[in-house]
């Protein structure tokens, strides 16, 4: 079965902090995909990152990075000195390689004040 | 570019009532999907389309039907709209490269 859990529904934070989302899945597939989408409060869904299961490089944009580890499936998102145009629902998502179907985790609210 | 597009944004039925939703790409991507949203239950996949002439249910396709006549285009159709169906409705298309989703910008549909 297919899953992706983000336990946390909603954090809050003051601008400059730091702030890990967590996202955890669940596959039996050994090939993979896993992404993150940004919704801001103006609704639309944009794309950040993908991440392949051969590929357990962590990755680093800007103030972003993102912590990919098979041995606990888990692929967490970090903001570092987060600002308030950072808030936002932040959803992680999981393809396996042979279906076309993505399954999304019910998404983490992200408040960020000033 | 105008990316994904969905008309219309806003949208008012009866119960009953019947609509289609139509969805637009100009990337020339062969995978198109229609999701709903959802309060605390993220994106929900209602059908999708690997290609112009196929169709597939995804994880709640119940109350739903999709065409996709047009490798562009993507209509999802409610034959007899139900309150249950009041909810946000996103189209995506798939660069079959990078695999990321482009997403339109929603229609807010609400069944009274």
């Amino acid at each position: 079965a297919q899953k992706v859990t983000q336990a946390q529904t909603e954090i809050s934070v003051v601008e400059k902090e730091d702030v890990t989302l967590d996202c955890v899945y669940e596959t039996r597939d050994t090939t993979y995909y896993l992404f993150w989408y940004k919704q801001p409060p103006s609704g639309e869904l944009v794309f950040l990152i993908r991440r392949n299961s051969f590929d357990e490089q962590n990755e680093i944009s800007g103030r972003y990075s993102w912590n990919f580890q098979k041995s606990t499936s888990s692929f967490n998102f970090t903001i570092t000195a987060s600002q308030v145009v950072d808030s936002a629902v932040y959803f992680c998502a999981l393809k396996n390689s042979g279906t076309y179907k993505y399954i999304f985790g019910t998404g983490t609210r992200l408040k960020v004040l000033a | 570019n105008a990316g994904v597009t969905q008309t219309p944004k806003f949208r008012v039925l009866k119960t009953g009532q019947s609509m289609t939703l139509l969805c637009a790409q100009d990337m020339n991507h062969e995978y198109m999907y229609w999701y709903r949203q959802d309060p605390g239950m993220g994106l929900r996949l209602i059908h999708y389309s690997v290609g112009e002439g196929t169709t597939a249910k995804g994880e709640v396709p119940d109350g739903y039907n999709v065409s996709r006549l047009k490798k562009q285009n993507f209509l999802l159709g409610l034959e007899s709209a139900a309150p249950s169906q009041t909810s946000v409705y996103f189209c995506a298309s798939t660069d079959g490269a990078s695999l990321a989703q482009y997403f339109g910008p929603g229609t807010r549909l609400t069944v009274l």
